[in-house]
């Protein structure tokens, strides 16, 4: 079956400092591999994806994922945190067993708080 | 530009009654997807949508229906509300390459 995990419930970190998001997956084939964040009240917004090519992937204000396909890991990074970083932040997978609609399976998501 | 929107964004019902929220996207994106969250359960897809009139079940249909008449519509629709139907919704659109794009969300209260 497919899935992805996120190990860690939260992450804190403080400002200035480097941040990594941990996200480990299971797929059978080529994944399709997601970040979305989402601020308080507010809905998911798309942060970046892997598809193929490149492992290092980068994305919006400043996060950058790096694809490891003999670890099964999709860790989100970026190099100096900012406390407008604070949020929640989900990993995502495509579902290609259930048939072609584009579903995705998402982690339970990693609280990150960003300290001054 | 408004992408996609949900309305309400807020909703308070009493168990029973039937609630619609609706869900409008401007992109016309063949792909659309109810999910729900609550705390302890993350993302749950309710159900989803591959182009006008095709609908299927998610994770969590029971006590919900939907219908596509329109590429950019994608009402949900809770028959009898319940208690346990008390959570934040979220509508999302997808252009065909596995990116979906999410609405603002309606949080809605079931007394």
């Amino acid at each position: 079956a497919q899935s992805v995990a996120q190990p860690e419930d939260q992450v804190n970190v403080a400002e200035g400092n480097p941040l990594t998001v941990k996200c480990t997956y299971s797929v059978s084939g080529n994944p399709y591999l997601f970040w979305y964040v989402q601020y308080p009240n507010r809905g998911l917004q798309f942060l970046l994806k892997y598809i193929t090519g490149d492992n290092l992937v980068k994305g919006s204000y400043g996060f950058e994922a790096e694809f490891n396909k003999s670890q099964t890991s999709f860790h989100l990074k970026k190099p100096s945190a900012l406390v407008s970083d604070s949020a929640l932040y989900f990993c995502a997978v495509r579902d290609f067993v259930s048939g072609g609609y584009n579903k995705l399976i998402f982690g339970a998501g990693t609280r990150l708080a960003v300290h001054p | 530009d408004a992408g996609i929107t949900q309305s309400p964004r807020y909703k308070i019902t009493e168990t029973g009654r039937q609630v619609t929220l609706m869900c409008h996207q401007t992109w016309s994106h063949s792909y659309m997807f109810w999910y729900r969250q609550d705390l302890g359960h993350g993302l749950r897809l309710i159900y989803y949508s591959a182009a006008a009139d095709i609908t299927d079940k998610g994770e969590v249909p029971d006590g919900y229906v939907v219908s596509r008449s329109k590429t950019e519509n994608f009402p949900l629709t809770l028959e009898s509300a319940t208690r346990s139907q008390t959570s934040v919704y979220f509508c999302a659109s997808d252009p065909g390459d596995g990116t979906q794009y999410f609405g603002p969300g309606t949080r809605l209260l079931v007394l």
